[in-house]
């Protein structure tokens, strides 16, 4: 059964410092999402991305996030400063349409800022 | 309660039992969906519900819709003990496109 992909599986980065976390949706898919959960709490919608730009973004999604698509299956998440309160675990999800179709999660990547 | 709040918190039965938990939610809806997670790993997709169905099926898993009281429940008949997870209801609303809002989730713990 295809399904969602995400590496590395934990990260380990200096605050301050740049991380690009990835993802590889499933294949026939055209709707490609983003969320966070911090430990404890509820996992938190950041963007969706469809046809190469961003659909929808929350307040968490400032300007030190942004999203890619660098490839045909490749989508990316790169934080660039990256702050103590950016330690989360990060799901990539993929969707064939938008509406009444479910979303697929990868596994996440534990990102851990020190 | 915020969009998608599930209850009980935790929920601690017997294998064999039946296990029910409830989301409520305050926004229009386009769909409801249910995710399972396991201690620290992914969200696994369990079953989508649309908001003009009222009940779905899958397996052992049941879940329900009433859009008047803006709530759902997923009912796991004859548990086992590999469905100990936290199950999350995740609401899609209406007019804010894709956008999943998560409810915190039911701890459930099936004791064999």
């Amino acid at each position: 059964e295809p399904e969602v992909t995400q590496t590395p599986s934990h990260q380990v980065t200096q605050m301050g410092q740049e991380v690009i976390l990835r993802c590889v949706p499933i294949s026939n898919h055209l709707y490609f999402y983003w969320y966070r959960q911090i430990l404890g709490q509820k996992v938190e919608f950041l963007v969706s991305f469809y046809n190469n730009e961003i659909s929808e973004k929350s307040e968490i999604f400032d300007d030190q996030f942004s999203v890619e698509r660098p490839d045909g299956s490749n989508f990316t998440l790169k934080i660039r400063s990256t702050k103590l309160e950016d330690s989360a675990m990060y799901f990539c999800a993929s969707s064939e349409a938008r509406g009444f179709h479910e979303q697929y999660f990868g596994p996440g990547t534990r990102l851990t800022v020190t | 309660s915020q969009q998608g709040e599930e209850d009980p918190q935790a929920l601690s039965i017997q294998e064999g039992e039946n296990a029910t938990m409830n989301c409520s939610y305050k926004t229009s809806i386009n769909n409801l969906q249910w995710y399972r997670q396991n201690s620290g790993r992914g969200l696994v997709h369990l079953i989508l519900i649309r908001s003009n169905e009222r009940e779905k099926h899958s397996g052992r898993l049941r879940v329900t819709l009433d859009t008047s009281k803006k709530s759902s429940s997923l009912l796991i008949t004859a548990s086992q003990a590999a469905d100990t997870a936290s199950y999350f209801c995740a609401t899609e609303k209406f007019g804010a496109g894709n956008m999943l809002t998560f409810g915190g989730g039911t701890r459930l713990m099936v004791k064999p």
